[in-house]
């Protein structure tokens, strides 16, 4: 069963950029089989998908981010990580990251992280 | 981007109830549509895939149908564990798009 685990910080300043990273376990980060995905849900509100990368390193960014969203991933670490620039009290949010099998239905989450643009 | 209509935004039931949730996209999606549970705290938990193909390990209470702009998912009988915020999601066109969701409370 795979696990993940994000980390960063958890308060960034508006006009800065939000940096996270997902520590993955239980399986390798450059399998075939899986995309790998950062989803966000703003407290109290719904989620929103950021963007995924897949094994070969392609990557698929949501529209209303794509000028501002990096995904990228670091298999030595099998870890993967998310860039968003010019953050606004607008990002302020609940972020997950999370795999699937390329179908976009997420079978795996991480616990979340809170990050807090003030 | 496909928008997720769900209904009702909430619903107060009691334990052994039949709830019903409805779920509509605003273009045609064939069955290209999931579920999920969220327990407040924690992360969404895939409950359907594919419209109606129950997760691995989900109780058989839960049950999706549909296709094209109406789904639905049933909780046959609901128990104290079920109390959640449940959401649709599709992903027939990038990027998945999820429903505003749905809180089941205790009546």
């Amino acid at each position: 069963q795979l696990q993940l685990q994000e980390s960063g910080p958890g308060l960034v300043k508006p006009s800065e950029t939000l940096s996270l990273t997902c520590s993955v376990s239980g399986g390798s980060i450059s399998s075939s089989s899986y995309f790998w995905d950062w989803i966000r849900q703003p407290p109290g509100k719904g989620l929103e998908w950021i963007g995924s990368i897949n094994y070969s390193g392609s990557t698929y960014y949501n529209p209303s981010l794509k000028s501002r969203v990096t995904i990228s991933v670091d298999t030595s670490k099998n870890q993967f990580s998310l860039k968003l620039t010019s953050v606004t009290a607008a990002d302020t949010a609940l972020y997950y990251c999370a795999n699937d099998g390329g179908s976009y239905w997420v079978e795996n989450w991480g616990q979340g992280t809170l990050v807090t643009v003030s | 981007d496909i928008q997720m209509t769900q209904s009702p935004s909430s619903v107060s039931a009691s334990v052994g109830d039949r709830v019903t949730i409805s779920c509509r996209p605003s273009q045609l999606i064939s069955s290209l549509l999931a579920w999920y549970q969220q327990k407040p705290g924690k992360a969404p938990k895939l409950l359907i895939y594919g419209a109606s193909s129950l997760q691995s390990g989900v109780p058989s209470r839960f049950s999706g149908s549909g296709s094209g702009t109406d789904f639905t998912l049933i909780i046959s009988s609901l128990q104290p564990e079920d109390f959640a915020t449940y959401y649709c999601q599709q992903v027939h066109s990038f990027p998945p798009t999820f429903g505003g969701g749905t809180k089941v409370e205790i009546k």
